[in-house]
């Protein structure tokens, strides 16, 4: 069946380094992909997105890399800040089907 | 202002005793889901709805019901609670399904239930 998932459950970064959030996913099929934030109380908020035919979309501070050949999906967040700690999700979007999340990752930055 | 709104956020109940958590939005969205987020096991979808009258299964559906009599609002139902019930639970919603933006999905704040 489809699946996303993560390779790394924690990452911990010192402020104002580079941070990159890796995931992997099973459906070619997926029309989108998005990361999502979650802080800790809240719900998932939309990050960035990226369509399946492109390989690479920037937003503020934010990149994201879609590698079709191996099904690999990657959020770069630059100049890493202490807001940026966080759970980060990535999920796919084929279609009438509903979303499906990867597990997450736990972003820490280190002051 | 665009949201989604979901009560009670906190809730402690027990074994058996049938409850409801409301979910509402105010930006007319056609599709709607529920969640449930738990330790080591991410977001996980219960249910979800493409438009009035129209509901189906997510991946972990047993156990709930849901309903979409009105497009706004979605409630989950949980008939016979059980302790495995334990968890956060997110509603969200967007705007439609093929082709729609995917930068206008919106979740609730969350609803934290406990079942002993």
């Amino acid at each position: 069946g489809e699946s996303v998932g993560l390779h790394l459950p924690t990452l911990s970064v010192q402020e104002g380094d580079n941070s990159i959030i890796n995931c992997a996913y099973s459906n070619s099929a997926s029309d989108y992909f998005i990361w999502y934030k979650q802080e800790s109380g809240k719900g998932p908020q939309f990050i960035i997105d990226i369509r399946s035919n492109m390989d690479k979309r920037q937003g503020q501070r934010v990149t994201v890399l879609l590698n079709k050949t191996v099904k690999h999906l990657s959020l770069q967040i630059a100049a890493t800040q202490p807001g940026d700690s966080a759970v980060y999700f990535c999920a796919g979007l084929s279609g009438n089907t509903p979303l499906v999340f990867g597990k997450g990752t736990r972003l820490s930055v280190i002051a | 202002e665009a949201q989604v709104t979901q009560n009670p956020r906190y809730l402690i109940t027990v074994t058996g005793k049938k409850l409801t958590v409301t979910c509402s939005q105010n930006m007319n969205h056609e599709y709607m889901s529920w969640y449930r987020q738990d330790p080591g096991l991410g977001l996980r979808q219960i249910y979800y709805s493409m438009n009035v009258e129209v509901t189906d299964k997510g991946d972990v559906p047993e156990g709930y019901k849901v309903s979409r009599k009105e497009k706004r609002n979605f409630p989950l139902i949980l008939e016979s609670p059980s302790p495995n019930q334990t968890s956060l639970y997110f509603c969200a919603s967007r705007p439609g399904t093929s082709g729609a933006p995917t930068d206008t999905q919106y979740f609730g704040p969350g609803t934290r239930l406990t079942v002993l």
